[in-house]
């Protein structure tokens, strides 16, 4: 069965060094998303991209994020200059429409 | 604003027994509703989704949910809980007005007793 794959699963980076989360959605798929889970907090929507540019982002979604796809197969998420608080699990999906997602297993970001 | 409420933070249930998991909404537009499940280590992994027809509507593993509009609910069913049904289960819902974003309650923790 098809799935999302997500590397690496845990980044550890220190405050003010910039990261780079990848993600392989789905073949067919075509709407890619990142959401967050800090901690003990609900899972949050950040970004949603499709046709090779953001359809929607979240107020958390600021100057900071960018999110590429670079080739035909990966999307990612970049964090310019990371905070203590981007620690968090971060979470890309998938979907063939907008609404029926599937989730990758996570990364999770440890910023020292 | 949209918001996803799951009330129970942790159940304990009995393998074999019954469980229902609460999921309440407040949306100002007709939702989509998913319940979602998380393994420790996993990701997020879809268990069944209403978008419209029979409001009760059967999904993987055994698990079912209703859609009550009146109650804007979709609480999660299972007849009988299996020891592999322990992890966390979250409730999101989505809808066309506001975008493609998913809303997610705060997730419930199972834990089943042998």
């Amino acid at each position: 069965e098809p799935e999302v794959t997500q590397t690496p699963s845990h980044q550890v980076t220190q405050m003010g060094q910039e990261v780079i989360l990848r993600c392989v959605p789905i073949s067919n798929h075509l709407y890619f998303y990142w959401y967050r889970q800090i901690l003990g907090q609900k899972v949050e929507f950040l970004v949603s991209f499709y046709n090779n540019e953001i359809s929607e982002k979240s107020e958390i979604f600021d100057d900071q994020f960018s999110v590429e796809r670079p080739d035909g197969s990966n999307f990612t998420l970049k964090i310019r200059s990371t905070k203590l608080e981007d620690s968090a699990m971060y979470f890309c999906a998938s979907s063939t429409d907008t609404y029926e997602q599937y989730f990758g297993p996570g990364t999770r970001l440890t910023v020292t | 604003a949209q918001s996803v409420t799951q009330p129970d933070i942790h159940i304990t249930v009995s393998e074999g027994a019954s469980l229902e998991l609460r999921c309440n909404y407040s949306y100002g537009a007709t939702p989509y509703l998913f319940w979602y499940v998380q393994s420790p280590g996993q990701g997020l992994q879809l268990l069944l989704k209403y978008f419209s027809g029979d409001t009760l509507v059967q999904g993987i593993k055994g698990f079912e949910a209703e859609f009550k509009r009146s109650q804007s609910s979709f609480n999660l069913r299972k007849p009988s809980v299996h020891w592999s049904d322990a992890a966390e289960y979250f409730c999101a819902v989505g809808a066309q007005e506001y975008g493609n974003k998913l809303v997610f309650g705060a997730g419930t923790i199972l834990r089943v007793k042998s």
